[in-house]
């Protein structure tokens, strides 16, 4: 079974700029899950989707959104860049709801924000 | 909201030692914990979870232990092996919101 697909692994926005980030969860995966990785902050959940509706929400500022498609694969937008988005972003599927289930993660996108 | 405290930051050891890593959580309701290992460039996978209703649970070389009472729990792995060097994240669950929350992380490197 292929695992959970991000696309692209590395990205360079200029401040102010827009972004959106791509998630192909495992198949048969309904939730998927993403989350900001810093050295700093380390792991923080950001939202959940399930069967296209956000499930849940981290605290973040409304820059950053979200969707999931029928076929469950999911994107997150963040808009307005600022220097201090720049983290890898880590997108996870499980067959449960993200809080009390298995995660699995794919590799990220490593986001520079310049 | 749930607090996830993760000791050590750092843990450096031999071939063939054991490593403990220890967390300790604030949300008492908290019935949910998983460890995730994270090796360099990839994201973090799962290598062992436990459910409030138990009190320890093991996979092989790797086990967790739960004590609900003092609210921490504990990744327990012997004859550790090179491949094993990795940043491994504890997390537990904030029920009220029912968000996980992940530790900040401990870097083990073990030694050939």
């Amino acid at each position: 079974k292929a695992g959970v697909t991000q696309t692209p692994r590395y990205l360079i926005k200029t401040r102010g700029q827009q972004v959106t980030l791509s998630c192909s969860p495992i198949s048969g995966h309904r939730s998927v899950s993403w989350y900001q990785q810093t050295p700093g902050q380390g792991l923080q959940f950001l939202f959940e989707y399930f069967s296209e509706t956000q499930r849940n929400k981290g605290n973040f500022p409304g820059r950053f959104s979200g969707r999931q498609f029928s076929n469950s694969r999911s994107e997150m937008n963040v808009s307005t860049l600022e220097l201090g988005d720049s983290a890898l972003y880590l997108c996870a599927s499980s067959t449960g709801q993200a809080y009390n289930s298995p995660l699995h993660f794919g590799n990220g996108t490593r986001l520079t924000v310049t | 909201g749930e607090n996830v405290e993760q000791h050590p930051s750092t843990l450096s050891v031999q071939e063939g030692d054991s490593a403990v890593i220890k967390c300790t959580y604030s949300d008492s309701a908290s019935n949910y914990f998983p460890w995730y290992k994270q090796e360099l460039g990839k994201g973090p996978q799962l290598i062992i979870d436990i459910r409030s209703n138990v009190g320890e649970k093991k996979d092989q070389r790797i086990a967790v232990t739960l004590n609900k009472t003092a609210k921490h729990f504990s990744l327990h792995i012997t004859e550790t092996q090179p491949e094993d060097s990795a940043v491994y994240f504890c997390a537990a669950v904030q029920i009220g919101s029912e968000k996980l929350v992940f530790g900040k992380g401990t870097k083990l490197t073990v030694n050939p």
